[in-house]
């Protein structure tokens, strides 16, 4: 079945450090996105990429890094310097030619412990 | 810059009756606009997409309807059902050479049995 795949579905990380979410997809789409979801504050992007070895910083990207070595996997590094992590990470894949339809993943909670 | 809401931010009715949801968004020069449905702890699942093109698109007891110029869009749901409950989302993808979307804050809805 093609679709996107987060792991793991929880995460529990320590004050100081740095922890990795994955995405996969089998889409063969070339762009991906990282949001961020907040009760009461809707999604916020923090990075994206357009194509392998390319990425830019969303609107939330201070405490967060990625890469995109591969098309299928985008994944993303929670920091130390990101102060307040605790939350719902979902990665969405897309087309990048004409009006893409976005995909997402069943997301990752992560909560400081 | 590209601003989408949503009204109702919550919605309670009893099972059985028509719904309509409400999405806007500021700047009309949208290449589509997608809804999703997102239940709680969960990802989101795309429900329709209309492309620029359209007015509308349905998908079995939902239709979605597009109006560019006014900056509108309605998610209209048939005969709801407690399974219905979630919350709904409506995003557009900016207009620049990177697709990133915008979303709304939602509508959270629950049908009573």
């Amino acid at each position: 079945d093609g679709g996107i795949t987060q792991s793991p579905k929880y995460l529990f990380r320590k004050e100081g450090q740095n922890v990795t979410l994955s995405c996969e997809q089998n889409l063969n789409h070339d762009a991906m996105y990282w949001y961020r979801q907040d009760p009461g504050q809707g999604l916020r992007l923090i990075y994206y990429s357009q194509i392998v070895n390319d990425f830019q910083k969303g609107d939330i990207a201070e405490g967060y890094s990625v890469s995109r070595e591969k098309k299928e996997s985008f994944p993303l590094t929670v920091t130390s310097a990101q102060k307040n992590p605790t939350a719902f990470y979902l990665c969405a894949s897309s087309s990048s030619v004409g009006g893409p339809e976005a995909f997402f993943g069943q997301g990752t909670r992560l909560t400081v412990v | 810059k590209q601003e989408v809401t949503q009204i109702p931010a919550a919605l309670s009715v009893p099972e059985g009756e028509n719904l309509v949801l409400n999405c806007s968004f500021t700047d009309s020069a949208i290449y589509n606009l997608q809804w999703f449905r997102q239940d709680p702890g969960k990802g989101l699942t795309s429900l329709l997409l209309i492309q620029s093109s359209q007015r509308e698109q349905t998908s079995g007891r939902l239709n979605a309807s597009l109006d560019k110029s006014s900056g509108r869009s309605t998610l209209y749901i048939a005969a709801s059902q407690p399974g219905d409950s979630a919350t709904y989302l409506c995003a557009v993808p900016t207009t620049s050479g990177t697709y990133k979307y915008i979303f709304g804050t939602g509508t959270r809805l629950k049908v009573l049995a």
